[in-house]
C-alpha cells in the first residue's frame, strides 16, 4: 500500500531563514506526489504536485518540492520563511495511478514562523 | 475557480441523532471524497465516489453512509452519531481519467456530538 511519511510534527524557524519540510513515501509504482496547506481555519491548498515530469517542482507563495527516487522523498523548501507561511503542511501521495484513486494523506507538520 | 462547498460550518448534535453533511461542488468534477481530520492524524478517508450512485469504502467506514444521486453532491450520513464522531468533516473533489488529479477541499464542517 503506498503511504507517506512526514519526519517531523512540527517545524519552527525565525522569518527570513530557509524552511524545509520533510517527507518520504512509500509506493509500488511510479507515484504522484502533492503538498498542501492549510491555514488555521482553512481550508486545504494545494501548494504544488508532482506527476512525473520535471523533478523539480515549483509552487505557489515560493515553496519547491524535489522528488528523488533513489531517497523516496518529496521534501518541501522555501529559500526565506515569512510570517503568513505558518500553517500545517501535508505531504500525499496517489493510492493508485488511476483517475478513480484517493490520496493518501500524511499526518501533517505544524510550521511555526518566529519573528 | 473550482468550487467546493459545504453546508454548515459548525454543527451541534445530539448522541444518536441522524446527521446529514452536504457537500457540493461546481467543476463537473468524476470523484468526491469525504475525510475526517483529527489532530495528530491528518486526513482519513471515510469514503469516496467516482461516479453518480457509485461509492467506495475509504480507511474509517464504520458508522458512517454516502449517497451520490447526483454528479456534483455528495452527502455523508452519520446513521446514529456518537462522540466520538466529534471531529471536522472535509470534502473534496476531483476530475477521473487517466492518472490522479489533485482534489479541491471544501472550508470543512466542525462537528460537535453532545
Amino acid at each position: 500500500a503506498q503511504s507517506v511519511t512526514q519526519l517531523d510534527s512540527h517545524v519552527s524557524v525565525s522569518e527570513g531563514t530557509p524552511v524545509l519540510l520533510r517527507c518520504n513515501y512509500s509506493s509500488s509504482y511510479s507515484p504522484s506526489l502533492f503538498w498542501y496547506v492549510q491555514h488555521p481555519n482553512k481550508g486545504l491548498q494545494l501548494l504544488l504536485k508532482y506527476t512525473s515530469a520535471a523533478t523539480l517542482v515549483k509552487g505557489i507563495n515560493g515553496f519547491e518540492a524535489e522528488f528523488k527516487k533513489s531517497e523516496t522523498s518529496f521534501h518541501l523548501t522555501k529559500p526565506s520563511a515569512h510570517m503568513s507561511d505558518a500553517a500545517e503542511y501535508f505531504c500525499v501521495v496517489s493510492a493508485g495511478n488511476s483517475g478513480n484513486t484517493p490520496l493518501v494523506f500524511g499526518k501533517g507538520t505544524r510550521l511555526s514562523v518566529i519573528a | 475557480d473550482v468550487k467546493v462547498t459545504q453546508s454548515s460550518r459548525y454543527l451541534v448534535k445530539r448522541t444518536g441523532e441522524k446527521v446529514f453533511l452536504e457537500c457540493v461542488q461546481d467543476m463537473d468534477h468524476e470523484n468526491m471524497f469525504w475525510y475526517r481530520q483529527d489532530p495528530g492524524l491528518g486526513l482519513r478517508l471515510i469514503y469516496f465516489s467516482y461516479d453518480v450512485k457509485m461509492k467506495e469504502k475509504g480507511d474509517i467506514p464504520e458508522g458512517y453512509s454516502v449517497s451520490r444521486e447526483k454528479k456534483e453532491r455528495f452527502s455523508l450520513i452519520l446513521e446514529s452519531a456518537s462522540t466520538n464522531q466529534t471531529s471536522m468533516y472535509l470534502c473534496a473533489s476531483s476530475f477521473g481519467g487517466t492518472h490522479p488529479y489533485e482534489q479541491y477541499f471544501g472550508p470543512g464542517t466542525r462537528l460537535t456530538v453532545t
